[in-house]
């Protein structure tokens, strides 16, 4: 399978444990993105790289959420000291940058902070 | 502002209707493009469609078909004798500075 991948799909933490994900994008794709997905809404951006580089941050990426592509291959996001409100679903994308390309999703990690 | 707005949040039909799904935008840019996905049971987004502003022409792809007004700043799209594999949540979504300003969905439930 050639598409998108994230480690784990699911994720069941205490509030104030730290806690990493992680992406494998598409091979040959040097942008990778990062959205938030809460219940019954649309995701929201968070960040994105291209290649090793972080462009962007979004406001709702505060202090305790870090994210890295070393090498511009694998990204991974950390959320340090867990809130509940930390709780959604997790979405990275990727796509080659050649305007506005589409970004081909992966299955997302479900995050629950208890 | 840029801004999606998907008024329906659930619509239920049952298989062979017709249906379709509404999505206004708002942007200043005079270029810009729009997006649907579609995130079915198993919860990955999956790309439908992108359009860019200065291409206004329908489209059509086998029982899909998006209909793109700028003068109503409109992108909607129809699913023409719906099935029941099309159960699905579907997003609207526009690109703006490299990322996706998304929609909040509409759930589509095709009973049979």
């Amino acid at each position: 399978d050639t598409g998108v991948s994230q480690n784990p799909r699911h994720k069941i933490t205490k509030r104030g444990q730290n806690v990493t994900f992680r992406c494998d994008p598409i091979s040959e794709h040097n942008r990778l993105y990062w959205y938030r997905q809460t219940l019954g809404q649309g995701p929201e951006f968070l960040t994105y790289f291209q290649n090793e580089a972080q462009l962007e941050k979004s406001r709702l990426l505060s202090d305790r959420f870090s994210a890295e592509r070393p090498k511009g291959s694998f990204s991974t996001l950390e959320i340090q000291r867990t809130e509940q409100g930390d709780s959604a679903m997790y979405l990275c994308a990727s796509s080659f940058y050649k305007g506005a390309n589409e970004q081909f999703f992966g299955p997302g990690t479900r995050l629950t902070v208890l | 502002a840029q801004k999606v707005t998907q008024a329906q949040t659930e619509i239920s039909v049952v298989e062979k209707e017709d249906v379709t799904l509404d999505c206004v935008y708002e942007t200043r840019d005079t270029t810009y493009y729009l997006f649907w996905y579609k995130q079915p049971p198993s919860g990955e987004l999956v790309f439908l469609i992108r359009r860019n502003s200065f291409d206004e022409q329908n489209e059509i792809s086998g029982r899909y078909s998006w209909n793109f007004q700028k003068s109503t700043s409109s992108f909607n799209f129809t699913i023409t004798a719906s099935q029941v594999v099309d159960s699905a949540v579907y997003f609207c979504a526009l690109y703006n500075t490299d990322k996706l300003i998304f929609g909040t969905g509409t759930r589509l439930q095709v009973f049979p």
